[in-house]
């Protein structure tokens, strides 16, 4: 069973609308969540972190944890064609290392 | 702020030869750094964790006497790549951890090791 699910995509949409995208984590006590925007052929950038249940906003982005259903979220309001990327879910593992259990990534394409 | 650099961005090298990847921290300090190693259209595989001034911890699969890691400094870690095959190749990633409690990572440029 893989640590952290995500669709693999491509997911489609127009330019403007929200982009949706999931992620799912198997171990409960994980408490760190990231999310990375990866271009082809570039290194992961960070967008942002949640720590907390419910809902965090920074810029067009809106992170959502919901610990309770193993769950992870991330919004992109008006989606514009540089958007188009993999976004990677991460979890932070428990230990002593703190390693990030990364997702296999969604391929997001937004449409002109 | 926090900034991580690594050095070269692309390498090229004949089968057999060693090849050493440097990645720095440039405006924190980096308790923590990690490498990865990404082959195309994949995720990103965790290949060790180096503690500043301690041995790397390697994930299970990596073979450590291949992939020699050294975190000499606060600022710099060191991958070296020996008796490089053409399966090597591949796009080799650092991060770095500051301090502080902070869990964020920042990722470096990557490194891309073509061996022939």
């Amino acid at each position: 069973q893989k640590e952290v699910e995500q669709n693999s995509g491509p997911l489609s949409v127009p330019e403007g609308a929200i982009a949706s995208l999931n992620c799912t984590y198997s171990d409960r006590g994980s408490q760190s969540f990231f999310w990375y925007r990866q271009y082809s052929g570039k290194s992961p950038e960070l967008i942002m972190f949640i720590y907390s249940n419910g809902d965090k906003e920074d810029g067009r982005f809106t992170a959502q944890l919901n610990k309770a259903s193993q769950y992870v979220s991330l919004l992109i309001r008006d989606s514009q064609p540089s958007d188009s990327a993999t976004y990677l879910c991460a979890a932070q593992a428990r230990g002593a290392t703190n390693k990030l259990i990364f997702g296999t990534g969604t391929l997001l394409a937004v449409q002109p | 702020g926090a900034v991580v650099s690594q050095h070269p961005s692309w390498v090229i090298c004949k089968s057999g030869t060693s090849v050493k990847i440097e990645c720095r921290s440039l405006d924190f300090q980096a308790t923590t750094m990690f490498w990865y190693r990404q082959f195309p259209k994949q995720s990103l595989m965790l290949m060790a964790t180096s503690n500043e001034g301690s041995k790397a911890t390697y994930e299970q699969g990596v073979e450590k006497d291949k992939f020699l890691i050294n975190h000499a400094s606060l600022t710099l870690s060191t991958l070296t790549v020996t008796s490089a095959h053409p399966e090597d190749s591949s796009f080799y990633i650092c991060s770095a951890r500051g301090q502080g409690g902070t869990d964020t990572q920042y990722f470096g440029p990557g490194t891309r090791l073509t061996v022939l």
